[in-house]
């Protein structure tokens, strides 16, 4: 049984600089999350999808981010011109529709220098 | 607004001694799910336990056990007979609108040997 799993698994990039993280769910899941998470504090909603339809954006921290879920399996999360505050672990988790507990990946850490 | 607090910032004990952890929350929702999570050293969160708020049935799992109280809006957690392994910092989150998370910003439990 695979879990969540992301990609990369750390990024380092220099401010103004784009990048795109990959997240592939647990195969079966309908729902796909994205959580920003800083230091010391839990998990922050960003968006989410239910197949290939994305249900929330605008939780999104800015237009500068962006995120896809083409053909309902994996999805990607795209900052552009990235800036120092954009320095964070970057979450996906997938569940079942509905009440379904969210199953976590390990992550992307995100550092702009 | 949904709002979960985690009021203990660190706990630390020694290997077989009991912790509880503290979960205060906040909802106008009638309907919602409580959950607690584990992050451990290596970062990925574990999914510990859901609960409906119509159920208010507390819950073990081995030397987990839970404690819901709908009545104070909270939703406790206790690790009996601590062990080294337990050394983690727990997230309490509650569901709202279609089932996004809100985390507490956790607390970090430390089990010495």
């Amino acid at each position: 049984d695979t879990g969540v799993s992301q990609n990369p698994r750390h990024k380092i990039t220099k401010r103004g600089q784009n990048v795109t993280f990959r997240c592939d769910p647990i195969s079966e899941h309908n729902r796909l999350y994205w959580y920003r998470q800083t230091l010391g504090q839990g998990p922050e909603f960003l968006t989410y999808f239910q197949n290939e339809a994305q249900l929330e954006k605008s939780r999104l921290l800015s237009d500068r981010f962006s995120a896809e879920r083409p053909k309902g399996s994996f999805s990607t999360l795209e900052i552009q011109r990235t800036e120092q505050g954009d320095s964070a672990m970057y979450l996906c988790a997938s569940s079942l529709r509905l009440s379904g507990e969210q199953y976590f990946g390990p992550g992307t850490r995100l550092t702009v220098t | 607004a949904q709002k979960v607090t985690q009021a203990q910032t660190e706990i630390s004990v020694v290997e077989k001694e009991d912790v509880t952890l503290d979960c205060v929350y906040e909802t106008r929702d009638t309907t919602y799910y409580l959950f607690w999570y584990k992050q451990p050293p290596s970062g990925e969160l574990v999914f510990l336990i859901r609960r409906n708020s119509f159920d208010e049935q507390n819950e073990i799992s081995g030397r987990y056990s839970w404690n819901f109280q709908k009545s104070t809006s909270s939703f406790n957690f206790t690790i009996t007979a601590s062990q080294v392994v337990d050394s983690a910092v727990y997230f309490c989150a509650l569901s709202w609108d279609d089932y996004k998370l809100s985390f507490g910003a956790g607390t970090t439990v430390t089990v010495r040997a």
